[in-house]
């Protein structure tokens, strides 16, 4: 089945600058990279996802990029701002398994003022 | 207002007594699902539904059972909890296509002790 890893576990950023989640994973066929931001005492929630036939896609301050050949996928989050602290899962599925998203372990970001 | 309702929101309880935490949905989703939330482990699937009376093991399904008896309602059912049953868990709907982005409860925090 397929494997996603995440990096780092924990990220603290100065308020303004950029952060950067890296995702890899182990199932050639995965085709849709979903990210999820999850605040204190809720679920996690979509903010941005991208399909293999795409190689980035922007949302304002949010970006997604993805390798398919090096089976890795990114989050990237410029001019952080506090509100911006939580926790972001990355996630991939395969067309042929889309009923299991499999997710990685998580990164906890801090956005100090 | 478009949304997964989880209940209970916090549950304690000793090994062995038969428990249930129950999930709605309000937007008519044909999918859902169950998910542990476990420190470093990100997310891990139960089961799954993809509609009434259909449903599946995730990945870890041993010692939880779920129903599908009407569209909006999916239950976790704990036959005979056990310690490592503590977890934060989240109930989740979608669309029945393939890909469409999750749509999370608010999670059930369950300690077995």
């Amino acid at each position: 089945g397929e494997n996603v890893e995440q990096h780092p576990s924990t990220l603290s950023v100065q308020e303004g600058d950029s952060a950067v989640i890296k995702c890899t994973y182990s199932d050639s066929a995965s085709n849709y990279f979903p990210w999820y931001k999850q605040e204190l005492g809720k679920g996690p929630q979509l903010i941005i996802d991208i399909r293999s036939n795409v190689g980035e896609k922007k949302d304002q301050r949010i970006a997604v990029t993805l390798n398919k050949t090096a089976k890795h996928f990114s989050l990237h989050i410029t001019e952080t701002q506090p509100e911006d602290s939580a926790v972001y899962f990355c996630a991939a599925t395969p067309s042929a398994a889309g009923n299991k998203l499999t997710f990685g372990g998580g990164t906890r970001v801090l956005v100090k003022p | 207002e478009a949304q997964v309702t989880q209940n209970p929101r916090y549950l304690i309880t000793v090994t062995g007594k038969k428990l249930t935490v129950t999930c709605s949905q309000n937007m008519n989703h044909e999918y859902m699902s169950w998910y542990r939330q476990d420190p470093g482990l990100g997310l891990r699937q139960i089961y799954y539904s993809m509609n009434v009376e259909v449903t599946d093991k995730g990945d870890v399904p041993e010692g939880y059972k779920v129903s599908r008896k009407e569209k909006r309602n999916f239950p976790l059912i704990l036959e005979s909890p056990s310690p490592n049953q503590t977890s934060l868990y989240f109930c989740a709907s979608r669309p029945g296509r393939h890909n469409s982005p999750l749509h999370f409860g608010n999670g059930t925090r369950l300690t077995v002790t």
